[in-house]
C-alpha cells in the first residue's frame, strides 16, 4: 500500500538556521504531495502541495519539489524562525474520488531563539 | 467562515464504557473523516464517509463505528472503549478530489482509564 517516510522524529536549530526535513513516499498511483504542519492544541493545516511531479510548491518560505525519480518531497526553509517551530508531516494524497491522505509520522521542529 | 468543529474537547471515559465523538463541518465538503492521532505514528484513518448515510472503512477501524447523519455532521462512535484507544482524534473534510486539502478540527483528547 500507500505509505510516506520521515526518517527524522526530531529536529532542533537555532534562529536563521537552514531548514531541511526528508521525506519519501511510495505508490503505485501518480499522488499530490503535501507538507502539513500542526501547531500545539491545533489540527494539522496545509502549508504546501504539489500537484505535478518536477513541480516546486512554495508557501511561507518553505519550498518542496516532487521528485518522480527518487520518489521524495524534501521541505526546505532557508532561515527558520521561532515561530515555526511544529510539527511537520509529509502527506501523500490519493487521485481518487476518496481524498485519501497517507501521513507520515511527523518531525518535531524545535527552533530557540 | 468555514469550519470543522469537534466536541468535545476532552473526554475521559473508563474501560467499556460507551464514547461519542460528534464533527461538524460548514464547508460544503463531501467528504468527511476520523483519524486518530497516536505518537509516533502520525495520522491513522479509522472511517470516512462520501456523503450521508455513506460510511467507508478506513486502516484502523477495529472497535470503532461511525455514522454520518448528514452532509455535515460526522459520528465516532466506541462502543466499549479500551485504554488502546486512548489517543487525539481528528475530524477532517475535503471536497474529495484527491488534489484538495483537508480542513481538520481542533481534536478531541480521549482518555480511557
Amino acid at each position: 500500500g500507500d505509505s510516506v517516510t520521515q526518517m527524522q522524529g526530531q529536529v532542533t536549530l537555532s534562529e536563521d538556521d537552514f531548514l531541511f526535513i526528508n521525506c519519501t513516499y511510495s505508490t503505485t498511483w501518480y499522488p499530490t504531495l503535501f507538507w502539513y504542519v500542526q501547531y500545539p492544541g491545533e489540527g494539522p493545516q496545509l502549508l504546501l502541495k504539489v500537484t505535478t511531479a518536477n513541480n516546486k510548491g512554495i508557501s511561507r518560505g518553505f519550498e518542496a519539489t516532487y521528485d518522480k525519480r527518487t520518489t521524495s518531497f524534501h521541505l526546505q526553509k532557508a532561515s527558520v524562525q521561532e515561530s515555526d517551530s511544529a510539527v511537520y508531516y509529509c502527506v501523500l494524497g490519493e487521485r481518487t474520488n476518496t481524498g485519501k491522505l497517507t501521513f507520515g509520522d511527523g518531525t518535531v521542529l524545535t527552533v530557540k531563539p | 467562515e468555514a469550519a470543522v468543529t469537534q466536541s468535545p474537547r476532552n473526554k475521559v471515559t473508563v474501560t467499556g464504557g460507551n464514547v461519542t465523538l460528534s464533527c461538524r463541518q460548514t464547508n460544503s465538503h463531501n467528504y468527511m473523516y476520523w483519524y486518530r492521532q497516536d505518537t509516533g505514528h502520525g495520522l491513522r484513518l479509522i472511517h470516512y464517509s462520501y456523503g450521508a448515510g455513506n460510511l467507508q472503512i478506513g486502516d484502523v477501524p477495529d472497535g470503532y463505528k461511525a455514522t454520518r447523519t448528514t452532509q455535515e455532521d460526522f459520528f465516532l462512535l466506541l462502543e466499549l472503549a479500551s485504554p488502546s484507544q486512548t489517543s487525539l482524534y481528528f475530524c477532517a473534510s475535503s471536497d474529495g478530489t484527491g488534489n484538495s486539502d483537508y480542513t481538520f478540527g481542533s481534536g478531541t483528547r480521549l482518555l480511557v482509564i
